[in-house]
């Protein structure tokens, strides 16, 4: 079975300063990876994904992830936080290998990012 | 592109009752959509997949008779909670991915369902 775990429930960092999301998942096979975010009382956006090829990964507002194989992680970062950034971030895979057809997607617990002015 | 909506966004219902919530893909072609659910302060939860013409396969756990998908076409699926109890209330999400694609999931902003 897939699981994702992400460690932290809340990571508090200053603006500007760069920030970590932390995520490590479980697949049997090949994992499909993504991030999303979520602000309060809407739905999920899309960040990023990792697919194959390159282990960084950038996508929107700035932010990327690094693939790591060895260390069945993809951490979430970006150089420098905005207080705009402050929402939660949910982890999500999906095993290429055990995928039965539905496609559908393993979520994190969610790390809530807060950043202060 | 890529835009999912969900009708209501918010609905508030007596015990008992049954609501129905819509998910919509505006500009492209759901072969398949998903339906979640997430408690505060917790993560989606998948609760069913249904493709477009047939029966939604639903996770363990969820009663079917109590969610009742439908996916009738390519652009629209239902959720109907049936007899809701205060204890189905939670913020429901579909996602929708279209026909050829791999990867990509786009989800709607979500219903709030209070059931009183």
């Amino acid at each position: 079975a897939q699981s994702v775990a992400q460690p932290e429930d809340q990571v508090n960092v200053a603006e500007g300063n760069p920030l970590t999301v932390k995520c490590t998942y479980s697949v049997s096979g090949n994992p499909y990876l993504f991030w999303y975010v979520q602000y309060p009382n809407r739905g999920l956006q899309f960040l990023l994904k990792y697919i194959t090829g390159d282990n960084l990964v950038k996508g929107s507002y700035g932010f990327e992830a690094e693939f790591n194989k060895s260390q069945t992680s993809f951490h979430l970062k970006k150089p420098s936080a905005l207080v705009s950034d402050s929402a939660l971030y949910f982890c999500a895979v999906r095993d290429i290998l055990m995928d039965t057809g539905r496609r559908a997607l393993t979520f994190g617990s969610g790390t809530r990012l807060q950043v202060q002015p | 592109g890529a835009v999912v909506s969900q009708h209501p966004s918010r609905v508030i219902c007596k015990s008992g009752t049954s609501v129905k919530i819509e998910c919509r893909s505006l500009d492209f072609q759901a072969t398949t959509m998903f339906w979640y659910r997430q408690f505060p302060k917790q993560s989606l939860m998948l609760m069913a997949t249904s493709n477009e013409g047939s029966k939604a396969t639903y996770e363990q756990g969820v009663e079917k008779d109590k969610f009742l998908i439908n996916h009738a076409s390519l652009t629209l699926s239902t959720l109907t909670v049936t007899s809701a109890h205060p204890e189905d209330s939670s913020f429901y999400i579909c996602s929708a991915r279209e026909g050829l694609a791999l990867y990509e999931q786009f989800f709607g902003p979500g219903t709030r369902l209070t059931v009183l």
